[in-house]
């Protein structure tokens, strides 16, 4: 059974670009979470999709949008990069039927903006 | 503000003693954490979870502690091993809605000493 997978592992992008990253849940979940984490910090919420709708978002600007397809996996696009979006993006996948379960995450794309 | 964060940032022990990790929250309506353990490379992975109606919860040599009245957290492990070195994190999950997400701290680094 796999678990949560995310590509690509690694990325370089330049100031401006725009960039999507891809996330496939754990076999049975079906609500996708996005978390930034920047170096030595802990992960930051970025939203919460289930039934292909953005369910709550955290204080991240517009720029930062995603998608939930009927599969259940997930995209996270962000817009007008900056130096500072720099950072390892986690996605992590649960399941809405069971209240307070485990939330499984995938091993993260490190993003770099140049 | 929501915020849940760590006394130490790093931690350093002896190969077979037992370490201490601690965390202090701050938003008094949590009634759900969790500690995770992070890899250099890779994302957060569960390691034991406790509810507020819980003063301590015991894993496989892991024991998890909940002081409500201080709102702290800690996390014991015992025989630390050279495996353990790791950065933990405590989360806390807050409600929105129908969906939930989690509160990071900072993180501690545990070093074992071999």
């Amino acid at each position: 059974d796999a678990g949560v997978t995310q590509s690509p592992t690694h990325l370089i992008k330049t100031r401006g670009q725009q960039v999507t990253l891809r996330c496939s849940p754990k076999s049975g979940h079906d609500t996708v979470s996005w978390y930034q984490q920047a170096l030595g910090q802990g992960p930051q919420f970025i939203f919460q999709y289930y039934e292909e709708e953005e369910r709550q978002r955290g204080n991240f600007p517009d720029r930062f949008s995603g998608h939930q397809f009927p599969n259940y996996s997930s995209e996270l696009n962000v817009n007008a990069l900056l130096l500072g979006d720099s950072a390892l993006y986690l996605c992590a996948s649960s399941s809405r039927i069971r209240e307070n379960t485990e939330a499984f995450f995938g091993q993260g794309t490190r993003l770099t903006v140049v | 503000g929501e915020s849940v964060g760590l006394h130490l940032p790093t931690l350093s022990v002896q190969e077979g003693d037992n370490s201490i990790i601690n965390c202090a929250y701050s938003n008094s309506a949590s009634d759900y954490f969790i500690w995770y353990k992070q890899e250099s490379g890779k994302g957060p992975q569960f390691i034991i979870d406790i509810r507020s109606n819980m003063d301590k919860r015991q894993g496989q040599r892991v024991t998890v502690l909940l002081n409500k009245t201080v709102k702290h957290l800690s996390l014991q492990i015992a025989a630390t091993q050279p495996g353990d070195s790791a950065v933990y994190f405590c989360a806390e999950i807050v409600y929105g809605g129908a969906t939930n997400k989690l509160i990071f701290g900072t993180g501690t680094l545990l070093a074992v000493q071999p």
